[in-house]
């Protein structure tokens, strides 16, 4: 079955570029779904298949994806970023990735 | 007003059973797949199953296989979850969501708040 793999945590300096990682067998060759989940709420889509934001979420999200890695990016970063952020594709049936703790310094 | 309200979670026992809904209303529910989620206590998202539009194909995740049941029904914009022989590691928020990247690229921009599901003797 598709893995991926994220880091447990990612810390970034308030205003500063947080980037989550994302990383599976040829990624590249799927489409490559985030989402921000916050303590005790329901999960928020915040870029879907690579690189295209939703409706409500900031510029400052944006998304790659190229070999065998995805990237999550969050530009100056907010205290309001922190939360757990998920990868996810679909490989015959929906993975999820195990999610990155952003702390925001 | 465009939402997904869970309900029909709540404490069973080792081996027991349990019905899950999922009222979705504000969009045209037959024109998207839909999914069961979890979340175990300070644990990470796992998907559980999903269903087509029009309940043609149904998918479970291997944890699940052969106890879980997804349906549903159309008429009534309802979703569900028939989980049986529940196990103690089934403890976990469930929630419901609607698909949005069609056949073969399912994600989810809808999501419900969820429902505890708590199997304990």
């Amino acid at each position: 079955s598709y893995e991926l793999t994220q880091p447990l945590s990612v810390s970034v300096a308030l205003g500063q570029t947080a980037r989550i990682t994302c990383g599976g067998n040829d990624i590249v060759t799927k489409n490559v779904h985030w989402y921000q989940q916050k303590p005790g709420q329901a999960p928020v889509v915040v870029i879907y298949r690579d690189d295209n934001r939703p409706s409500g979420i900031p510029e400052r999200f944006s998304g790659s994806n190229s070999g065998n890695t995805a990237t999550l990016t969050i530009s100056r970063a907010q205290a309001g970023d922190e939360a757990v952020y998920y990868c996810q594709v679909w490989d015959t049936i929906v993975v999820f990735g195990g999610g990155t703790e952003l702390t925001v310094l | 007003e465009v939402q997904l309200v869970e309900s029909g979670g709540g404490l069973v026992q080792p081996g027991g059973s349990l019905r899950l809904s999922c009222a979705a209303s504000g969009f045209t529910f037959n024109n998207h797949a839909m999914t069961w989620v979890r979340q175990a206590p300070g644990k990470g998202l796992e998907w559980v199953s999903g269903i087509s539009s029009s309940a043609g194909h149904t998918y479970e995740a291997d944890s699940v296989k052969g106890r879980f049941t997804i349906s549903r029904d159309n008429s009534k914009d309802t979703l569900y979850l028939q989980m049986n022989s529940l196990r103690a590691e089934d403890t976990a928020v469930y929630y419901c969501a609607k698909d949005n990247g069609g056949s073969g690229d399912w994600y989810f921009d809808l999501w419900g708040r969820g429902t505890l599901v708590t199997v304990s003797s």
